[in-house]
């Protein structure tokens, strides 16, 4: 069935830098890759995604590119700051176009001050 | 904000007996979604229903687990006989229809331990 991975499973940097997290897919029907931040006792909230038309795409601090080709993606969050700190989660859409998401495992991004 | 509302938020329960975990959906929303989030882990999909559509139960661990989702609003996710590995967090989650590409919103989250 459809698989996601994710990458680093743990990140931690100082404040001011760069974050990278990385994720592959292996259905190459998916279409739609949301990416959502989880912090401590909370639901998921969905912070960006991006659809397979396109290859890249960014909100102020944060932005998230797509390699179809290749079926993987990326979430880079620039000049980090401590509130950033929590886990981060992909997922791709599942083949069936039911809405349904595959998630990775997630990634714990702790924000040095 | 009328966001996904889960209730309880936490519960624990001894081995053996049976839960039930509501989700209220966004007002609207065709599409409901539970997930399981084990202890450090990811989301581990359970259910999801469409509209009159029949669910999609391809998640569901086991068939101590069972979901009803009644007048295509509020949803309930029972549990029989629990286990101590059914530890977790159960997410519900709702999109205002079940195409892909829709946002899924999500709850807080119903912290279930089992002693």
């Amino acid at each position: 069935g459809e698989n996601v991975e994710q990458h680093p499973s743990t990140l931690s940097v100082q404040e001011g830098d760069s974050a990278v997290i990385k994720c592959t897919y292996s259905d190459s029907a998916s279409n739609y890759f949301p990416w959502y931040k989880q912090e401590l006792g909370k639901g998921p909230q969905l912070i960006i995604d991006i659809r397979s038309n396109v290859g890249e795409k960014k909100d102020q601090r944060i932005a998230v590119t797509l390699n179809k080709t290749a079926k993987h993606f990326s979430l880079h969050i620039t000049e980090t700051q401590p509130e950033d700190s929590a886990v981060y989660f992909c997922a791709a859409s599942g083949s069936s176009n039911t809405g349904k998401l595959i998630f990775g495992q997630g990634t714990t991004l702790q924000v040095k001050p | 904000g009328a966001g996904v509302s889960q209730s309880p938020s936490n519960k624990v329960t001894e081995k053996g007996k049976d839960v039930e975990l509501r989700c209220d959906p966004i007002s609207g929303h065709t599409a409901l979604y539970w997930y399981r989030q084990s202890l450090g882990q990811g989301l581990e999909f359970l259910i999801y229903f469409q509209g009159n559509s029949a669910p999609d139960k391809s998640g569901l661990p086991s068939d101590r687990f069972s979901a009803e989702r009644t007048g295509g609003s509020v949803s309930t996710l029972t549990i029989q006989r629990t286990q101590q590995e059914d530890s977790a967090v159960y997410l519900c989650a709702s999109s205002p229809t079940g195409t892909g590409g829709n946002t899924i919103y999500f709850g807080e989250g119903s912290w279930l331990t089992v002693v």
